[in-house]
């Protein structure tokens, strides 16, 4: 199963975009590419997912390179509300999330 | 739609006492699993649901059982707390496809 590696933490000012990478070398070609975020002592949240294409939704944009190793997460005008920790993780586009591993994430903290 | 909701969200409990965890989610989602992170590190799986009637463990099972007798509910026991199962737990849940929604943790300490 494919784990990931993401720096222990990040700083970003406020406004700015705020470009957090991960690093998925061993990614399978049927694993997507899932992020998630937790706010303080929260349950995580669900941003965003890929296979292989870029996606955008409300929230973010996901850039996967073409040899699918890496990704990056993009929030386009950080607000201090993103400040988190941001977890990239690799799940198998079939069974489910029990081969799921959420390592120690990204820690983003953004600056006024 | 209220989503995962877990109780207690607070509960300290003595070496050796029994205690259920309560996970309840109003999605009809098939996927339901049990977290638990401990200070500074990630979420790793105790054991996770397919659907009602199934069951299977994850990374951490041992001192921890589950059942799931509806499709709506997932609660966690702990047979005999000790100080090590000291953490924040969540519980999520999923279509198998989909992005998993995760509830409000509960905080428990063992003395």
């Amino acid at each position: 199963d494919a784990k990931t590696t993401q720096p222990p933490s990040m700083d970003c000012a406020e406004g700015r975009a705020a470009n957090l990478p991960c690093n998925h070398s061993t990614i399978s070609g049927n694993e997507y590419v899932y992020w998630y975020r937790q706010i303080h002592s929260q349950g995580p949240q669900y941003i965003i997912h890929g296979l292989k294409n870029n996606e955008t939704n409300e929230m973010a944009s996901l850039i996967i390179t073409e040899d699918r190793k890496s990704s990056t997460l993009i929030l386009p005008h950080a607000t201090l509300r993103d400040t988190a920790v941001y977890y990239c993780i690799v799940r198998p586009v079939s069974g489910g999330y029990q081969k799921v591993t959420f390592g120690t994430g990204t820690k983003l903290q953004v600056i006024p | 739609n209220a989503g995962v909701t877990q109780t207690p969200k607070f509960q300290v409990l003595k070496t050796g006492q029994s205690m259920t965890l309560q996970c309840a989610q109003d999605m009809n989602h098939e996927y339901m699993s049990w977290y638990r992170q401990d200070p500074g590190m990630g979420l790793r799986l105790i054991h996770y649901s397919v659907g009602a009637g199934i069951t299977d463990q994850g990374e951490v099972p041992n001192g921890y059982n589950v059942s799931r007798s509806t499709t709506e509910d997932f609660p966690l026991r702990l047979l005999s707390a000790a100080p090590s199962q000291t953490s924040v737990y969540f519980c999520a849940s999923s279509d198998l496809t989909d992005k998993q929604f995760f509830g409000p943790g509960t905080r428990l300490t063992v003395l």
